[in-house]
């Protein structure tokens, strides 16, 4: 079966910084792997998503995130960071084997908190 | 209207009353999810429909009674809930099961 690690609960950042928040699997078939975001109040958007072929995969609001199989890992990232980036994120992954597809398994977030 | 809809977006009830959740899609999807988001816990899948059958039960409480009419359509019954069943829970949709899924706005619940 397969899991997600969200090793840091909050990341405080100030504003105009990067920002790295890390996510990793573990699963012995492929996987689909994904990041949303949750704003106070309100319900998950999907930030971005790594189905296959190119291992950076970039998402709205200026993110990106890379798929590294060795490390089994999918790192989200964000060159320059504002106010209203502060939110809850998830990493989120899904094994796939034999053309379908297992249900998603969540992290436990990271609550980046952008600071003036 | 389009995406993830949930009526109604805040809920006050007694352990006694009984109310219902309203999720509705709007995207033609053929599985629908719905989820339990306690503070300081990690999100918990309770019941997934697939192709309006329930393929999914995870251990959640008889107190909970889900019902999905159609593809488009998924219902939570709450009856004599306990005060630990405060939380925001989430109804979510995918083209297929294990998908991308696609999050509506959520219920606030509070059991007084």
């Amino acid at each position: 079966a397969q899991s997600v690690t969200q090793l840091d609960s909050q990341v405080p950042v100030f504003e105009e910084a990067p920002v790295e928040l890390r996510c990793n699997y573990s699963s012995s078939v492929s996987v689909y792997l994904f990041w949303y975001v949750q704003y106070p109040n309100q319900g998950l958007q999907l930030l971005l998503k790594y189905l296959s072929g190119s291992t950076l995969v970039k998402g709205i609001n200026g993110f990106e995130a890379e798929f590294n199989k060795s490390q089994t890992s999918f790192h989200l990232r964000k060159p320059s960071v504002h106010i209203s980036d502060t939110a809850e994120y998830f990493c989120a992954v899904s094994a796939t084997y034999g053309g379908a597809t297992n249900k998603l398994i969540f992290g436990t977030g990271t609550l980046l908190a952008v600071q003036p | 209207e389009t995406g993830v809809t949930q009526t109604p977006r805040h809920l006050v009830m007694g352990m006694t009353n009984k109310k219902s959740l309203k999720c509705e899609q709007h995207l033609g999807h053929n599985a629908m999810y719905w989820y339990k988001q306690s503070a300081k816990k990690p999100l918990e899948l309770m019941f997934v429909y697939n192709f309006k059958e329930q393929t999914e039960n995870n251990s959640v409480p008889s107190r909970f009674s889900p019902e999905c009419p159609n593809s488009s359509h998924l219902f939570l019954h709450l009856h004599t809930l306990q005060p630990e069943d405060s939380a925001l829970y989430l109804c979510a949709s995918s083209q297929e099961y294990g998908n991308e899924q696609f999050f509506g706005p959520g219920t606030r619940l509070t059991v007084l």
